[in-house]
């Protein structure tokens, strides 16, 4: 069984401009999260996708990120435009249906905004 | 506001020895509580977790022990070996909602 992939795996980009990220979960997992780590800080949560349905987006910082799961597959975060303090690592991950299962993650994505 | 502290930051222990990580919580709802290990240019993984109900949890080398009235839970890793150098994530979740609090982590490095 194929993990959580995430795409790119690092970018570089300049303020202002926009970057996608892209989360493939385990196939049969109706959950999906993005959390993210800011360096030396903890991971935080972002938001939480049931199938194509947002369950919960408390976590996304502000209206410059925008996350999408068409046809409850894969998953994209947009930033736009991006600022100097979205640097971090963004991390997917995948869980069954169901309250309490195991949250398996992606390797993550390494943002830098200069 | 930090929900989840975590302590120490870092630690380097010799091969054999017992590391032990130490995690705090506030909120009184949190009634699952993991522990990740995460390698370089990988994603977190869970390692073991606990609930509120058992004080004690080992699943080989790992022992969870947990105090539900300190508010207070620790990862310790016995025999140490050098394989398990690596960044060590507590976590807690709530009843009936599916996001993970994280502490601030911890790099584990053992040596030989």
């Amino acid at each position: 069984e194929a993990g959580v992939t995430q795409f790119p795996s690092h970018s570089v980009i300049e303020k202002g401009q926009t970057v996608t990220l892209r989360c493939d979960p385990i196939s049969g997992h109706d959950n999906l999260y993005w959390y993210r780590r800011v360096m030396g800080k903890e991971i935080k949560f972002l938001l939480h996708f049931v199938k194509e349905s947002k369950q919960d987006e408390s976590g996304m910082p502000n209206n410059r990120f925008l996350a999408e799961r068409t046809g409850g597959t894969y998953s994209t975060l947009k930033v736009q435009p991006a600022e100097l303090e979205d640097s971090g690592v963004y991390f997917c991950a995948s869980s069954r249906r169901g309250r309490g299962e195991t949250q398996y993650f992606g390797p993550g994505t390494r943002l830098l905004v200069l | 506001q930090q929900q989840v502290k975590q302590s120490p930051q870092s630690l380097i222990v010799q091969k054999g020895g017992i590391p032990i990580i130490n995690c705090a919580y506030e909120n009184t709802a949190f009634d699952y509580f993991p522990w990740y290990q995460q390698f370089p240019g990988k994603g977190p993984a869970l390692l073991i977790a606990i609930r509120p109900d058992v004080s004690e949890k080992k699943e080989g080398r790992f022992t969870i022990s947990f105090n539900k009235s300190a508010k207070q839970f620790s990862l310790h890793i016995m025999d140490s070996q050098p394989g398990d150098s690596a960044t060590y994530f507590c976590a807690a979740k709530s009843f009936g909602n599916e996001k993970l609090t994280f502490g601030t982590g911890t790099r584990l490095t053992i040596i030989p």
